[in-house]
């Protein structure tokens, strides 16, 4: 089956430790996505990729890095620069022109 | 920037009232989604809608785009208990706008 795996499912941390969430997608599509969610809020974008080896910022990027270096694969780097990480991380994967996201089952991170 | 806004945030109903979310953009919408999200859960693509005044259902759920293409609303009707869950809307302005996340309406349903 297709789909987005994101691990672990939870994940603790020291604070100024970096972090990397994985997130791999088999659904051969083009554009993906990461959404921070924190408890009774939306989601917010913190960075996104249209194609391989390019990736825009998203509305909070800041402290957080990622890569795209294969068209399965965007990993998120939670850097000690972000001042307030412990939240739920959510991948999501779209085919360019597309309809909907699909999201993986996403990162429960707490740092301590 | 663009701001999608729902209404209300919480919403508590007993099993077989119905249960209705709006979702109201700063700016005009080239589409809007829907997305369901489970308590513990993650976001589950349900319906995008992308003519003015459109309207589509599946099954008990009503989804519309209003006239303007600023706002729509997802209508539930007879809720049941497996409908609990955060209700999300996300508006596309097209080009290259990013897709903007709706607050969320949370839907308990009361046995």
């Amino acid at each position: 089956d297709g789909g987005i795996t994101q691990s672990p499912k939870y994940l603790f941390r020291k604070e100024g430790q970096n972090v990397t969430l994985s997130c791999e997608q088999n659904l051969n599509h083009d554009a993906m996505y990461w959404y921070r969610q924190d408890p009774g809020q939306g989601l917010r974008l913190i960075y996104y990729s249209q194609i391989v080896n390019d990736f825009q910022k998203g509305d909070i990027a800041e402290g957080y890095s990622v890569s795209r270096e294969k068209k399965e694969s965007f990993p998120l780097t939670v850097t000690s620069a972000q001042k307030n990480p412990t939240a739920f991380y959510l991948c999501a994967s779209r085919m360019t022109g597309g309809s909907g996201y699909t999201f993986g089952s996403g990162t429960r991170l707490t740092v301590v | 920037g663009q701001q999608v806004m729902q209404i209300p945030q919480y919403q508590h109903v007993q099993e077989g009232e119905d249960f209705t979310t709006y979702c109201n953009s700063s700016t005009t919408l080239s589409n809007i989604q829907w997305y369901k999200q489970r308590p513990g859960g993650h976001p589950v693509f349900l319906i995008q809608l992308v003519k003015s005044g459109e309207v589509k259902k599946q099954k008990r759920l009503t989804f519309q785009f209003g006239e303007a293409k600023k706002n729509s609303s997802l209508h539930i009707t007879a809720t049941q208990t497996t409908d609990v869950g955060t209700y999300f809307c996300a508006g596309w302005a097209g080009g290259y706008q990013k897709v903007t996340f709706g607050t969320g309406t949370k839907l308990q349903v009361i046995p």
